[in-house]
């Protein structure tokens, strides 16, 4: 079975200072990786994924992430937030040649982006 | 997440009383999952269907819920007998064999 850990459940920055969210996984078999941002009372909106190839994967809204796959993790960064960045964010994970595309998701990391 | 349509977006239930949900997924898009978000915690996986077949129900509760994708129309999420802890965002995704899943923006249960 695989799981995920977000470290942090908030994370308050303020506007353009730079944010990294954490995000280890557990998986005994390799992995896809994601991360999905939701906004109040909205679904989830893809951000990035890592399926193979480069381990520094950018994303939309400038968002980018790292794959390390000795530390099991995937941070996510942004050099220089916005309040519109004002949302929880999901890390997943999804299991190579399973049937389907099954997610597995972290716990979430609210962040709020303050004046 | 565009194209996966959910609906009702709100629907207030009391106890004892079924609650529907239903899902139509992106165009193209033949694969249909289901995910439950409670109060303050991510997303569960509940059900994975694919047109009338159900591959991985192995988040569902063993009780009450029951899940379709039938040949022609949406995927439905259907919880019998609701209770207050049933109360949570329903959340439905789609994709083609394979690929990236998009969500719905998500039906939102609460039982009163």
């Amino acid at each position: 079975a695989q799981s995920v850990t977000q470290l942090d459940s908030q994370v308050p920055v303020f506007e353009e200072a730079p944010v990294e969210l954490r995000c280890n996984y557990s998986s005994s078999v390799s992995v896809y990786l994601f991360w999905y941002v939701q906004y109040p009372n909205q679904g989830l909106q893809l951000l990035l994924k890592y399926l193979s190839g480069s381990t520094l994967v950018k994303g939309i809204n400038g968002f980018e992430a790292e794959f390390n796959k000795s530390q099991t993790s995937f941070h996510l960064r942004k050099p220089s937030v916005h309040i519109s960045d004002t949302a929880e964010y999901f890390c997943a994970v999804s299991i190579l040649k399973a049937a389907g595309n099954k997610l597995t998701f972290g716990g979430g990391t609210r962040v709020l982006v303050k004046p | 997440n565009a194209g996966v349509m959910q609906n009702p977006r709100h629907l207030v239930r009391r106890r004892g009383q079924e609650a529907r949900l239903r899902c139509s997924p992106m165009k193209g898009h033949s694969h249909v999952y289901w995910y439950r978000q409670l109060p303050e915690e991510g997303l569960k996986f509940m059900v994975y269907l694919q047109k009338e077949n159900i591959i991985d129900e192995s988040g569902m509760p063993k009780e009450r819920f029951s899940a379709e994708f039938p040949k022609e129309g949406p995927s439905i999420l259907r919880i019998q007998q609701v209770v207050r802890g049933d109360s949570a965002a329903y959340f439905c995704a789609s994709s083609r064999q394979g690929n990236t899943i998009y969500f719905g923006e998500g039906s939102w249960l609460t039982v009163v």
